[in-house]
């Protein structure tokens, strides 16, 4: 199976909003709600930051909000900060044999 | 404080077996499904495999199964992949992480992650 599709880049200025896409298929995404977001910085360890499409974990901010519609799976961060700046990666539950997919990772930069 | 730590990597020659251990700390680890994620240089993150608590429930990524073999200890805490007929698409950093729950269906949470351990594959 091949792994989920997310653009490969994002950006914009502090205190905006930009919201990431991860396209699956109606054998993953759009069967499953079970939609995680990582972030990930260079070097560290990558963080839970959405799971089960829209539940964010105890101690993330609820600028992150994640939501899904069909296929799509989007994270929304709001209110962008210097720190926000990190890869951002999809996962999915894919059904036979367990799976999981991942999207190919979205860099998000903040102007 | 939950704590995941890999080792076992290192340089090996295609071809070659290598075993990877996690161990883990901070949580009733016979409680918790566990997952190898693994990223290779430049790339982003690829699931590898996933244990129930049991080791009742297992899956592979297609791009490792009959290779490598997933494995826990519940009464040592610690986490295994062996991986067998190793190839230079396996050069990657491999993290363990941890699963909210028991199970691995319908699951594609890793809540915790250890810092990972590097695999190079080389001759």
């Amino acid at each position: 199976q091949s792994a989920l599709t997310q653009p490969p880049s994002a950006s914009g200025s502090p205190g905006q909003s930009v919201t990431i896409s991860c396209t699956g298929t109606n054998s993953d995404v759009g069967t499953y709600d079970s939609v995680s977001w990582y972030q990930h910085h260079p070097g560290k360890a990558p963080k839970l930051m959405i799971f089960g499409v829209s539940q964010r974990p105890s101690g993330v901010p609820d600028r992150f909000s994640g939501s899904k519609s069909g296929n799509t799976a989007s994270l929304t961060v709001s209110g962008l900060q210097a720190e926000d700046e990190a890869d951002y990666y999809c996962s999915s539950y894919a059904g036979i044999n367990n799976r999981v997919l991942f999207g190919g990772g979205t860099k998000l930069t903040v102007l | 404080e939950v704590q995941l730590v890999e080792s076992g990597g290192g340089l090996v020659q295609p071809g070659r077996s290598l075993r990877l251990s996690c161990a883990a700390s901070g949580f009733a680890f016979h409680d918790h499904a566990l997952h190898w994620v693994r990223q290779a240089p430049g790339k982003g993150l690829e699931w590898v495999s996933s244990i129930s608590w049991n080791s009742g429930s297992i899956g592979y990524a297609d791009s490792v199964k009959g290779r490598f073999t997933i494995s826990r200890d519940n009464a040592k805490n610690s986490l295994s992949l062996e991986m067998n007929s190793l190839r230079s698409d396996d050069t990657a950093l491999y993290y363990c992480a941890k699963g909210p729950g028991m199970a691995v269906a319908k699951i594609s949470t890793f809540d915790y992650w250890g810092q990972g351990t590097l695999v190079t594959v080389s001759s």
